[in-house]
């Protein structure tokens, strides 16, 4: 029963490094996401994706990228990153479209700090 | 876009007493509003949502109750004990639509 898994749950970066956060789902879901949070901020949609080979632009996409290549897999590029980008993220999924009532299922997070 | 927002931002009860958050929206065309908890170290966690075509759910020690024309709906936790303490978010969104509106959160801390 592991739901939403996030990897890694913690990682230090350098300002300019690029790395990949790590998002899989074992529950068939169509829809995922990417959220960050913030002190303050609540939280965030980064990206999202409805299906494979499906992705779109949330709230605060700049310095990101995402790609859905498979059903279960929804990974989150730092191409740069920038101290502004210490966070925590969140990956979640759902069956459809969170409109329609369904349920989002988050992931555990991923802290990451940029010095 | 959506724009939720939360009130008050931090609230201290005693425990056994019942606890109200509000959150306010500014979309019309909203008509899903889940809660989520989320404790120290964990994702959130939904805990209850409605919809627009009523105005009242219930499910134990908690409710939501919704106020479409006044654009707000707020949780309610009664008889509160420690393990409520955590940071409740609310959030809405559109029928259909895939981008969910967070609040900034609530945190709730319940005395012994």
């Amino acid at each position: 029963n592991a739901g939403v898994t996030q990897t890694p749950k913690f990682q230090v970066l350098k300002t300019g490094q690029s790395m990949t956060l790590q998002c899989a789902q074992d529950m068939n879901h169509e829809y995922m996401s990417w959220y960050r949070q913030d002190p303050g901020m609540g939280l965030r949609l980064i990206h999202y994706s409805v299906g494979a080979g499906i992705t779109d632009q949330g709230e605060v996409p700049n310095g990101y990228n995402v790609s859905r290549s498979t059903t279960e897999d929804f990974p989150l590029r730092l191409l740069s990153a920038a101290p502004s980008q210490t966070s925590v993220y969140f990956c979640a999924s759902s069956y459809s479209s969170v409109g329609s009532g369904n349920t989002i299922y988050f992931g555990e997070g991923s802290w990451l700090t940029v010095v | 876009g959506e724009n939720v927002e939360q009130h008050p931002s931090t609230l201290s009860v005693q425990e056994g007493d019942s606890a109200v958050i509000k959150c306010t929206y500014s979309d019309s065309a909203s008509n899903y509003f889940p809660w989520y908890k989320q404790e120290l170290g964990k994702g959130p966690q939904l805990i209850i949502d409605i919809r627009s075509n009523v105005g009242e759910k219930k499910d134990q020690r908690i409710a939501v109750t919704l106020n479409k024309t006044a654009k707000h709906f707020s949780l309610h936790i009664t008889e509160t004990q420690p393990e409520d303490s955590a940071v409740y978010f609310c959030a809405a969104t559109p029928y259909g639509n895939n981008r969910l509106a967070f609040g900034k959160g609530n945190q709730v801390v319940v005395i012994p």
